[in-house]
C-alpha cells in the first residue's frame, strides 16, 4: 500500500540548513508528485514545495528563495532543504502525495523539527 | 497567493448536523478539499473536489460549493468527530485555511 515516511535531525541551529528526507513506497516517483508541507505547533497548514513526476518543481513563494526540493528516484526519495532556519521555522514537517484533484490524499506521519540553540 | 477563512470554532451536540465553512479571496472553482486532524496525528482527506466523498470516509460527511464559498457538512455529529477541520484548495498553489476546531457539547 501507499506509504510515506519523514526522517529529519529533529533539531537544528539557528542560521542552519534542514535537510528532511520522504522515503515512499507502494508507488513510483515518476509516476506521482509530492509535496512537503508543515505545521507550527498548535497552528495551521502551510504547503512547502512539490516536485512532480516529471522531474519539475514548485515552491511556496514566500520560501522559495530557501529552498530546494529533489528527488532520488532508484532509492523512492524526495529531499527537503531550507536555508538560513529561523525559530519560526518550528513546525512537524509532512511529506504528502496528491491524488484526485491535487488534494492530498496520503499523508507521512510527520517529523517534528525544532530550532533552537 | 489564495487565502482561504474559516470560523475557528464551533461546539455541536452528538446526533445533530454541522455544518463548517470556508471562504476563498479568489474563485478556486471546485478546487476545495477538505480534511481532518486529531492531535498529534497527520491530516485525513474527507472531501476532495468540493462535493467527492474520499473513499472509506462514512457518508455522514459531505462537501458542497463552488467558486469561493464552500461547505464540509457532517450529519449526524458523532462523539469521534471531535477535530480540527481544514480546507484547502488546489486551483493556484496550494494554500489552507486555519481550521475550524469541532467540539461535542
Amino acid at each position: 500500500q501507499v506509504q510515506l515516511k519523514e526522517s529529519g535531525p529533529g533539531l537544528v541551529q539557528p542560521s542552519r540548513t534542514l535537510s528532511l528526507t520522504c522515503t515512499v513506497s507502494g508507488f513510483s516517483l515518476t509516476s506521482y508528485g509530492v509535496s512537503w508541507v508543515r505545521q507550527p505547533p498548535g497552528k495551521g497548514l502551510e504547503w512547502i514545495a512539490a516536485i512532480w513526476s516529471g522531474g519539475s518543481t514548485d515552491y511556496n513563494s514566500a520560501l522559495k528563495s530557501r529552498l530546494s526540493i529533489s528527488r532520488d528516484t532508484s532509492k523512492s526519495q524526495v529531499l527537503l532543504k531550507m536555508n538560513s532556519l529561523q525559530t519560526e521555522d518550528t513546525a512537524m514537517y509532512f511529506c504528502a502525495r496528491p491524488d484526485n484533484n491535487y488534494a492530498f490524499a496520503y499523508w507521512g506521519q510527520g517529523t517534528l523539527v525544532t530550532v533552537s540553540s | 497567493d489564495t487565502v482561504l477563512t474559516q470560523s475557528p470554532a464551533l461546539a455541536v451536540s452528538p446526533g445533530e448536523r454541522v455544518t463548517i465553512s470556508c471562504r476563498a479571496s479568489e474563485s478556486v472553482s471546485t478546487g476545495m478539499h477538505w480534511y481532518q486532524q486529531k492531535p498529534g496525528q497527520q491530516p485525513k482527506l474527507l472531501i476532495y473536489g468540493a462535493s467527492n466523498l474520499e473513499s472509506g470516509v462514512p457518508a455522514r460527511f459531505s462537501g458542497s460549493g463552488s467558486g469561493t464559498d464552500f461547505t464540509l457538512t457532517i450529519d449526524p455529529v458523532e462523539a469521534d468527530d471531535t477535530a480540527t477541520y481544514f480546507c484547502q484548495q488546489s486551483w493556484n498553489d496550494p494554500t489552507f485555511g486555519g481550521g475550524t476546531k469541532l467540539e461535542l457539547k
